[in-house]
């Protein structure tokens, strides 16, 4: 079972290119996010999720793009890249929830990461 | 609105010595409380978590973790600390319907 896979692993980028970070999971998830990781910042949230057609913005979206067409698969776009996204970057699942509960309280389920730089 | 509080960025111990990570948090209600853990190169992987009954979960790795809501925390801990434990900790809290917060982070170095 392959879970969440992301692709690249590593990317090096120069200011103003553009790119696109994959991750698809076969694990029939709903919910779909994107993370970022920067040193003493934790991970923030970036984009998420519900299911197909549907996005949101989490606490850091600028300058990032999404969009669902399929339940397997949630693209990171990166219009014109920054500096400032030199970061790692992790893909995320989850299950919506069983018998009504909250989806909040399962357990989320991580890519390996993409390690990005911008120069 | 909610936060997560994790007040030691980097803590050593020694192999076999007990282990404690802190976690405090931030919010109206009883949260969905998560410690994950990160090896070198990895992805997070779910270590345990709590959402209601007993106080004390089991995790994997003989992990285990205490919510008290008098104190608003839930501290991981562990009481003998194998070399392999070397990884970056991460206490998270899920609040309302969608969302998930995470604290920044304990790194665990272990010393022979």
């Amino acid at each position: 079972n392959a879970g969440v896979t992301q692709t690249p692993k590593f990317q090096v980028l120069k200011t103003g290119q553009s790119m696109t970070l994959q991750c698809a999971q076969d694990m029939n998830h709903e919910y779909m996010s994107w993370y970022r990781q920067d040193p003493g910042m934790g991970l923030r949230l970036i984009h998420y999720s519900v299911g197909a057609g549907i996005t949101d913005q989490g606490e850091v979206p600028n300058g990032y793009n999404v969009s669902r067409s399929t339940t397997e698969d949630f693209p990171l776009r990166l219009l014109s890249a920054a500096p400032s996204q030199t970061s790692v970057y992790f893909c995320a699942s989850r299950s919506t929830g069983f018998g009504g509960t909250s989806p909040a309280r399962e357990k989320l389920f991580f890519g390996s990461g993409t390690q990005l730089s911008v120069l | 609105a909610q936060s997560v509080t994790q007040p030691d960025i980097h803590i050593t111990v020694s192999e076999g010595a007990s282990l404690e990570l802190r976690c405090n948090y931030s919010y109206g209600a009883t949260p969905y409380l998560f410690w994950y853990v990160q090896s070198p190169g990895q992805g997070l992987q779910l270590l345990l978590k709590y959402f209601s009954g007993d106080t004390l979960v089991q995790g994997i790795k003989g992990f285990e973790a205490e919510f008290k809501r008098s104190q608003s925390s839930f501290n991981l801990r562990k009481p003998s600390v194998h070399w392999s434990d070397a990884a970056e900790y991460f206490c998270a809290v899920g609040t309302g319907y969608q969302k998930v917060t995470f604290g920044i982070g304990t790194k665990l170095q272990v010393i022979p």
